[in-house]
């Protein structure tokens, strides 16, 4: 069975451009959450998708969006870049039951986002 | 507001020691609680799940614990080997949503 799939691996882009980053998740699996990574803050959570609608959100500005599609699939953009978000941006993937308590979250390698 | 704390912050050890990783957290209220494993430039991989309800969970040479009354989760590895080398992360998971709270995690070297 395919892992969760994260595309591109690196990316490096420049001050106020945009980004989109793309995650593909374990087939089956129905609810994707994003996670940035970063020295100084650690893992923090960013939202979380089930069945296209956005289930919770994390304490990050508006620049930051994300979306789910119809094959579960998900992409999160950042606009106006800035230095701080610079970081590796980790995608998971779950089984969501029906209670939605039991199931480990399982995550792609991330994509590695360099602003400068 | 949740706060998960994990020390040592990093861990040198020689091949074939047992070792316990720790991971404390201030509100005993979780949902479960997930140990992972992070290679250098990688993501996250799943060790082990533990319920609110349970006390322990075992893969292979991996055991975790969890105690909510004291806010504590150890993980414990037997016998650890070079390739256990890596930076262990615990998460406590608070509600049905899957925003988990990390601790900044124990980089653990097993020396050969």
């Amino acid at each position: 069975k395919a892992g969760v799939t994260q595309t591109p691996r690196y990316l490096i882009k420049t001050r106020g451009q945009q980004v989109t980053l793309s995650c593909s998740p374990i087939s089956g699996h129905r609810s994707v959450s994003w996670y940035q990574q970063t020295p100084g803050q650690g893992l923090q959570f960013l939202f979380e998708y089930f069945s296209e609608t956005q289930r919770n959100k994390g304490n990050f500005p508006g620049r930051f969006s994300g979306r789910q599609f119809s094959n579960s699939r998900s992409e999160m953009n950042v606009s106006t870049l800035e230095l701080g978000d610079s970081a590796l941006y980790l995608c998971a993937s779950s089984l969501r039951t029906g209670s939605g308590l039991d199931s480990p979250l399982h995550f792609g390698n991330g994509t590695r986002l360099t602003v400068t | 507001k949740q706060e998960v704390t994990q020390i040592p912050a990093a861990l040198s050890v020689p091949e074939g020691e047992n070792l316990v990783l720790n991971c404390s957290f201030t509100d005993s209220a979780i949902y479960n609680l997930q140990w992972f494993r992070q290679d250098p430039g990688k993501g996250l991989t799943s060790l082990l799940l533990i319920q609110s309800s349970q006390r322990e969970q075992t893969s292979g040479r991996l055991n975790a614990s969890l105690d909510k009354s004291s806010g504590r989760s150890t993980l414990y590895i037997a016998a650890s080997q070079p390739g256990d080398s890596a930076t262990y992360l615990c998460a406590s998971r608070m509600d049905s949503s899957y925003k988990l709270i990390f601790g900044s995690g124990t980089r653990l070297l097993v020396r050969p």
